[in-house]
């Protein structure tokens, strides 16, 4: 097993480019959620989902679109990117009403 | 919302105990963990506790809950080198995927 997977490790982007975070786990977890973790902040969670086609907003979902088309990926897609957007972003997943989430091992994204 | 409390820092000497301490708002709390991540690393379970027990050990962990404080400690037995990382105490609420995170408190061990 691979676990949860994560691609890019790195990302820079400008001022209103978009780009997509890659998520994807084969572990058969119905629950997946993207976090992004800032110095001081801890993790706030952005989006999550209980299971193919079902998604529901975090903490801080403004400027973050997701989808769930099957149970392995969960994409995190940026439409315009602001600085305040440079962060670390992690995705996890679980089994529904298990109390471990298994993490990504995370995309560092710079916007500059 | 949940708020939970972390200090960002702490020091100890290889072979020392470290206890890293953490306060949370939400007495309904059900579930309580913590999380280790290591430098460039997502985050990895270590241990969490019920809200019915008072205490949790796991070789060298012990957390240990007071509900009426809303306090969870993590203590970690002869600190080794590698326990160098950052500490998550997180908390769930309002249903298993409501999970809220602390700061994180990173350890420093000093060989």
């Amino acid at each position: 097993n691979a676990g949860v997977t994560q691609t890019p490790k790195f990302q820079v982007l400008k001022t209103g480019q978009s780009m997509t975070l890659q998520c994807a786990q084969d572990m058969n977890h119905e629950y997946m959620s993207w976090y992004r973790q800032d110095p001081g902040m801890g993790l706030r969670l952005i989006h999550y989902s209980v299971g193919a086609g079902i998604t529901d907003q975090g903490e801080v979902p403004n400027g973050y679109n997701v989808s769930r088309s099957t149970t392995e990926d969960f994409p995190l897609r940026l439409l315009s990117a602001a600085p305040s957007q440079t962060s670390v972003y992690f995705c996890a997943s679980s089994s529904l009403g298990a109390y471990e989430q298994y993490f990504g091992p995370g995309t560092r994204l710079t916007v500059t | 919302g949940e708020d939970v409390e972390q200090s960002l820092f702490l020091s100890v000497r290889e072979g020392d105990s470290s206890v890293i301490n953490c306060t949370y708002t939400d007495s309904s709390s059900t579930y309580l963990y913590w999380y280790k991540q290591e430098p460039g690393a997502g985050l990895q379970l270590l241990t969490y506790i019920f809200s019915n027990m008072d205490m949790k050990q796991d070789q060298r962990l012990t957390v240990l809950l007071n509900k009426k404080d809303k306090h969870l400690s993590l203590r970690i037995a002869d600190t080794q080198t590698g326990d160098s990382a950052i500490y998550f105490c997180a908390v769930n609420s309002g249903g298993y995927q409501k999970v809220t995170f602390g700061t994180g408190t990173k350890l420093q061990v000093i060989p």
